[in-house]
């Protein structure tokens, strides 16, 4: 069975701080996806990033950047200068095969950023 | 990017009615579209797999009774939370994969508030 755990409920950092969510996730299939999402008080999801196993390149977007090793079965996400717009709950997520499967969801990690 | 779009956003209802949600893609034409439900301050849990032309599959512990899943055509799924109740109160998500780019969206997203 697959699951995903954010260990950090909630995290509340000060404007332009640094800040890390982290991710560990348990599979047994060798290939997978995994997915970070963030959830703003809308509701809506807004896709981060998604990442296949098969890649463990660190990645960078802007001040976002996501660090995946398979050796700790981690893909932890990284905010650089945090601004108050990136307060949300974030939630890593894992599916199996080509990423278009059923997503299994961790219990998410709700972030404030204080101005 | 692939649009998805759910209708209602929000409904209340008063306890023993049924309240039908609905999930559109578009865009493009998707096969598979996935149900998930959000209680307040949790995750998502994915409640059922929803398959044009076919039946749905329901997660374990998931009454198929009660939310009736109908994928009639390649670009709407509708739920329909059937005799609902104060319990049934929650967000729920629905996303549609898209199968020319192995990739899923999500909609917005609807608000069910049962009184």
């Amino acid at each position: 069975a697959q699951k995903v755990t954010q260990a950090q409920t909630e995290i509340s950092v000060v404007e332009k701080e640094d800040v890390t969510l982290d991710c560990v996730y348990e599979t047994r299939d060798t290939t997978y996806y995994l997915f970070w999402y963030k959830q703003p008080p809308s509701g809506e999801l807004v896709f981060l990033i998604r990442r296949n196993s098969f890649d463990e390149q660190n990645e960078i977007s802007g001040r976002y950047s996501w660090n995946f090793q398979k050796s700790t079965s981690s893909f932890n996400f990284t905010i650089t200068a945090s601004q108050v717009v990136d307060s949300a709950v974030y939630f890593c997520a894992l599916s199996e095969n080509f990423g278009n499967e059923k997503l299994t969801f961790g219990t998410g990690t709700r972030l404030t950023i204080i101005p | 990017g692939a649009v998805v779009s759910q209708h209602p956003s929000r409904v209340i209802c008063k306890s023993g009615t049924s309240v039908k949600i609905e999930c559109r893609s578009l865009d493009f034409q998707a096969t598979t579209m996935f149900w998930y439900r959000q209680f307040p301050k949790q995750s998502l849990m994915l409640m059922a797999t929803s398959n044009e032309g076919s039946k749905a599959t329901y997660e374990q512990g998931v009454e198929k009774d009660k939310f009736l899943i109908n994928h009639a055509s390649l670009t709407l799924s509708t739920l329909t939370v059937t005799s609902a109740h104060p319990e049934d109160s929650s967000f729920y998500i629905c996303s549609a994969r898209d199968p020319t780019v192995y990739e899923q969206f999500f909609g917005p997203g609807t608000r069910l508030t049962v009184l």
